[in-house]
């Protein structure tokens, strides 16, 4: 069965920091471009960052560059997003996903952020 | 990276047919520098629940998707139509659409669905 499991959510404060894991099983992980996607609380679903199966391409949406990395280790089968200079906008549930077919065809259960003091 | 516009609601009783809009730009669901391309995609969401992949590619169905669910698009302009509604179609559906190299991917706003 194919998985996704993140992990290391939690209460943080205004410029703190953050580190989300996302544990992948059943499939072949580095064969797959893998993203971070977010959903604040009673709002719609947002796009955050992509890594390629090789993690030689990386993107992120704008309202996070500079301050959020987007890493994986295949050996691990896991993803990471390494969430620096957190603000209030970015509290979220975050998702990872596996992108296959130009979709985003498997999610993880998701992982509650919140940045507040 | 603007999201893509859907209605905030739709409703429909139990076995009508509903269509749930998603207009874009020629830069995400038309296609991005006049390439045309077919990278739309479509969302179920229950509430607490994470996002299930309902389509792909503009109107391709995942294995275990019903196939009361289609979706087509026209120009800028793709659409999810839910057929033969039932109790458990209630939810928020959202799209998606690639777009471009540097914007990567953009979602719709949601839409809620209600089945009357």
């Amino acid at each position: 069965e194919v998985l996704l499991g993140e992990s290391g959510g939690g209460l943080v404060q205004p410029g703190g920091s953050l580190r989300l894991s996302c544990a992948a099983s059943g499939f072949t992980f580095s064969s797959y471009s893998m993203n971070w996607v977010r959903q604040a609380p009673g709002k719609g679903l947002e796009w955050v960052s992509s890594i390629s199966g090789s993690g030689t391409y990386i993107h992120y949406a704008d309202s996070v560059k500079g301050r959020f990395t987007i890493s994986r280790d295949n050996a691990k089968n896991s993803l990471y997003l390494q969430m620096n200079s957190l603000r209030a906008e970015d509290t979220a549930v975050y998702y990872c996903g596996r992108l296959r077919n130009n979709a985003f065809d498997v999610w993880g259960r998701g992982t509650m952020v919140t940045v507040s003091s | 990276q603007s999201a893509l516009t859907q209605p905030p609601s739709a409703s429909g009783s139990p076995g009508q047919s509903v269509t749930i809009s998603c207009t874009g730009t020629s830069s995400d669901v038309g296609g991005y520098n006049y390439v045309s391309w077919d990278y739309v995609s479509w969302y179920q969401q229950h509430p607490g629940k994470a996002p299930r992949l309902m389509i792909y590619d503009v109107s391709e169905r995942p294995s275990g998707v019903p196939d009361r669910f289609s979706g087509s698009k026209s120009d800028n302009t793709a659409s999810l139509t839910v057929s033969g509604l039932q109790a458990e179609d209630e939810a928020d559906y959202y799209c998606s659409s690639y777009a471009g190299t540097n914007a990567n991917w953009v979602f719709g706003g949601g839409t809620k669905l209600t089945v009357l």
